[in-house]
């Protein structure tokens, strides 16, 4: 297992297009967590799953935003109608289920989104 | 809403010189306190998870110590070198089960 991967690494896409992303967690890991991150800014947290099931949603994030992990492994974040206000990094996470308490939580390299 | 707050927010030091930063906090209902380092064009790496009151972890050159009940941590470098340059970022956890709250992170710069 080489650690958590997230396709594609950079997104370059037309304001109002939809766009996908793809996150695949470590295979043992049961939660996976989606943050979003601007300049200046600190990772801001968007959702996370435990397995399958979508367990907390920011109350901040757009009805544009939707997430997927259908059978409890990859997840894809899906952004309809993109905006300007949308370029950021994504950053996909994963850990056990004691929600990292023990060694934290494993990052992928994330997605650079810019729109255009 | 929940709040967590890193200082100073850049910092630049010559190679040698040992620093520290700052990570505050809510102090109600605290669960657990982490520390990444992110270096530039790679993924947030753990460096620590804290979760008792007046507990002191460390790695390397690299040390943080927890004070649950005034809501701060620190996170200090002994002997900084160019490799540790990085933006380290501090995110709390009020309970069980949710996500990290993450800091805006304090990006440090070595120089040789």
């Amino acid at each position: 297992d080489t650690g958590v991967s997230q396709d594609p690494r950079h997104k370059i896409t037309k304001r109002g297009q939809n766009v996908t992303f793809r996150c695949d967690p470590i295979s043992e890991h049961n939660r996976l967590y989606w943050y979003r991150q601007t300049l200046g800014q600190g990772p801001e947290f968007l959702t996370y799953f435990q397995n399958e099931a979508q367990l907390e949603k920011s109350r901040l994030l757009s009805d544009r935003f939707s997430a997927e992990r259908p059978k409890g492994s990859f997840s894809t974040l899906e952004i309809q109608r993109t905006e300007q206000g949308d370029s950021a990094m994504y950053l996909c996470a994963s850990s056990h289920n004691t929600g990292g308490l023990v060694n934290g939580y494993t990052f992928g390299s994330g997605t650079r989104l810019t729109v255009v | 809403i929940l709040n967590v707050e890193q200082s100073p927010q850049s910092l630049h030091v010559q190679e040698g010189d040992s620093t520290n930063f700052t990570c505050s906090f809510p102090s109600s209902n605290f669960y657990a306190l982490h520390w990444y380092r992110w270096e530039t064009a790679k993924s947030p790496e753990a460096l620590f998870v804290m979760t008792l009151n007046g507990d002191e972890k460390k790695k390397g050159r690299i040390s943080a110590t927890l004070n649950t009940k005034e809501g701060y941590s620190y996170l200090y470098i002994k002997g900084s070198q160019p490799e540790d340059s990085a933006t380290y970022l501090c995110a709390f956890a009020s309970q069980a089960g949710t996500a990290l709250i993450f800091g805006k992170g304090t990006t440090l710069s070595v120089s040789s």
